[in-house]
């Protein structure tokens, strides 16, 4: 089954923290792995990755890919209550795009 | 440019009754998708068009039918409703079915009572 897997699913913290969002896909025919933020429509794109160990950055966030233990991670630095969204992972293949569950983020003020 | 739209916005439907769910883009795509999208589940892909012409089965197919009636639009089909369909629909395109982005239309709520 294909599986594209975000942690954690749901997280509250107070503006000004720093939060770190994790996905893992899985291998078969990967071509990127990308970042969305959902508001209260259609998501929205962040960033896609497709070399390992190579930063992407806007902002405030930020990603990188680790193609050897097939996961991505999602930094965002002193947030603030407009970064709360639900934050999707997907990962494109040849024929598709598989998306996780997404996290669901709020930030307290 | 408009993007990807979709219509309705809304829809209510009684259990059985029909409706197709619109999506049209005009950034001279060629794959297209239909996502739906419930709470705690993210987004799961229902049929997808890689190219005018062909059409193939995504995760949730069943209860779907869709047609690519050009290289513009691509339609999506509730033959006989069900409480179980009610969702937030998405359509999306991108230029390519190798190609990296996609874009999403701004969604249709649906409800099925």
């Amino acid at each position: 089954e294909d599986k594209v897997v975000q942690s954690p699913l749901s997280l509250v913290v107070h503006e000004g923290d720093t939060v770190t969002l994790n996905c893992s896909y899985e291998v078969t025919n990967f071509r990127s792995l990308l970042w969305y933020k959902q508001e209260k429509k259609a998501p929205t794109f962040l960033f896609m990755l497709t070399s390992s160990g190579i930063e992407k950055k806007s902002g405030r966030l930020s990603s990188i890919l680790d193609k050897k233990e097939l996961f991505s991670i999602l930094n965002i630095t002193a947030t603030q209550t407009g970064d709360s969204a639900i934050y999707l992972c997907a990962e494109s293949r040849d024929d598709k795009i598989i998306f996780g569950k997404g996290t669901r983020l709020h930030i307290l003020p | 440019n408009a993007g990807v739209t979709q219509t309705p916005k809304f829809q209510v439907l009684k259990t059985g009754q029909s409706m197709t769910l619109q999506c049209a883009q005009d950034m001279n795509h060629n794959s297209m998708y239909w996502y739906r999208q419930d709470p705690g589940m993210g987004l799961r892909l229902i049929y997808y068009s890689a190219s005018e012409g062909t059409t193939d089965k995504g995760e949730v197919p069943n209860g779907y039918n869709v047609s690519r009636l050009n290289k513009r639009e691509f339609s999506l089909r509730l033959e006989s409703a069900a409480p179980s369909q009610t969702s937030v629909y998405f359509c999306a395109s991108k230029e390519l079915l190798w190609d990296n982005e996609q874009f999403f239309g701004p969604g249709t709520r649906l409800t099925v009572l």
